[in-house]
């Protein structure tokens, strides 16, 4: 059983364009994540949601927006794609917010924009 | 401002054990936690620490020292399948988990 699932695993898309990754935890976590990942490989926060409640909303360009239907779905949607937004995306989800946390990571989203 | 320093690369022989050092600096700070990322992998929690102290989770085991703003990770009997990169990470007082640059760990045979 995946406990978190991020669709899809690749996406290459044009300059311009606007895409949706979707995020699916089964864990039944209160806080949901997305994080993105550069080439070398440095992890920043760009969003945090709990219970559905936007609680972390990093300076990222407003392109970006979360969407959650649920506790359980936290999707990223992208408007107007730049060649600077390719990079790993990674959904996460964490039991609560609190300090000692430990965030369980989705597979990522590799997207390419050409 | 808020930071994380590790080194980014550590190449050790299997078997041996390694130390991956990381200095942190921020305002608010609640605890210290490691993760492990494989190449196209995701990151896995390793651990967490929250007071001074080692605390020791089979071949692995993390210190912190908050009055020195430094911790380390200690891997021991090193593995091949311990080649990926390490993440030291703090959550802050807005509980934003934060990332170091991470270290990549080079098992040789």
């Amino acid at each position: 059983d995946t406990a978190v699932s991020q669709t899809p695993k690749y996406l290459v898309t044009q300059m311009g364009n606007d895409k949706s990754i979707k995020c699916e935890q089964n864990l039944g976590h209160d806080t949901m994540y997305w994080y993105k990942q550069d080439s070398k490989k440095f992890l920043k926060i760009m969003f945090s949601y709990n219970n559905k409640e936007l609680i972390i909303n990093e300076t990222v360009p407003n392109r970006f927006s979360p969407k959650s239907p649920d506790k359980a779905h936290l999707n990223l949607h992208i408007n107007s794609l730049e060649l600077g937004d390719s990079a790993v995306y990674f959904c996460a989800s964490s039991q609560d917010s609190g300090p000692n946390t430990e965030a369980f990571f989705g597979q990522g989203t590799r997207l390419t924009v050409v | 401002g808020q930071s994380l320093e590790q080194p980014s690369e550590v190449t050790a022989v299997e078997g041996a054990i390694v130390q991956i050092n990381c200095t942190y600096q921020t305002s608010g700070f609640y605890g210290l936690s490691w993760y492990q990322q494989h190449d196209g992998g995701a990151p896995t929690f390793l651990s967490y620490n929250a007071l001074d102290g080692l605390e020791e989770t089979g071949r692995f085991s993390s210190f912190l020292s908050r009055s020195d703003s430094y911790g380390y990770l200690l891997l021991q009997e090193l593995q091949m399948k311990d080649s990926a990169s390490y993440f030291c990470a703090f959550m802050d007082s807005s509980y934003k988990l934060i990332f170091g640059s991470g270290t990549r760990l080079l098992v040789r045979p």
